[in-house]
């Protein structure tokens, strides 16, 4: 099945910072999830981007499917933003495949 | 419109006990999912129901099962609880499942001791 990469795993940043969090796959997906867990554990939508680049106040996200990776940009961090940030994509008969997960934790 | 909804939201059970969880989808999706979520294995995929019929299935044991009402409400059991069960078992809703876009409930937290 399809091999889901995200990277870095851990990030710690000052708050106001940007970041880049990257999801590599291993193979053609015809759509993309970002989510943010937050600390009680539920899955918020950030975005449902198969391609092309779309964004949502101080995020945005960028998915390039040809070369098989997305890229979640977060701008002028917040403590709020804080959390375990998730990509998925569908493959086979599984609706979502899951990546490990960018930690982020954000210091005032 | 409403969200997902998973009852409870915790629970703590006995080895050896069975366990019944609740999703209610968003009002118009017939896709639900259920996933499970622990520290070592990350978010797996355990089954998916689409009106009324399992449509898809992950690498889980017979233990767990699932069914989909009429209303689109799910329910999973997972019968004979082990240690390794503790978990976080999140389920997702959609319009039809595969390539469309998916969101979860909060989370049903289960502790086996």
């Amino acid at each position: 099945g399809i091999q889901v990469e995200q990277s870095p795993p851990d990030l710690i940043l000052q708050e106001g910072a940007n970041s880049t969090l990257r999801c590599n796959f291993s193979d053609s997906v015809n759509n993309l999830q970002w989510f943010h867990q937050n600390p009680w554990g539920q899955l918020i939508n950030l975005f449902y981007i198969p391609s092309g680049t779309k964004q949502n106040g101080r995020l945005s996200a960028t998915t390039v499917a040809t070369e098989r990776y997305s890229l979640l940009y977060i701008s002028s961090s917040q403590t709020t933003d804080s959390g375990v940030y998730f990509c998925a994509v569908p493959s086979g008969n599984t609706p979502l495949v899951f990546g490990k997960g960018t930690r982020l934790s954000v210091i005032a | 419109k409403a969200g997902v909804t998973q009852t409870p939201r915790y629970l703590i059970k006995t080895r050896g006990q069975q366990v019944t969880l609740s999703c209610s989808p968003i009002s118009g999706h017939r896709s639900v999912s259920w996933y499970q979520q622990t520290p070592g294995q990350g978010l797996q995929f355990l089954f998916e129901y689409f009106s009324e019929t399992q449509r898809n299935k992950g690498n889980f044991p017979g233990r767990f099962s699932g069914r989909q009402f009429s209303n689109s409400r799910s329910e999973m059991n997972v019968s004979t609880l082990e240690l390794g069960d503790s978990a976080l078992y999140l389920c997702a809703s959609s319009n039809w499942g595969l390539g469309t876009e998916a969101f979860f409930g909060q989370g049903t937290r289960l502790t086996v001791v």
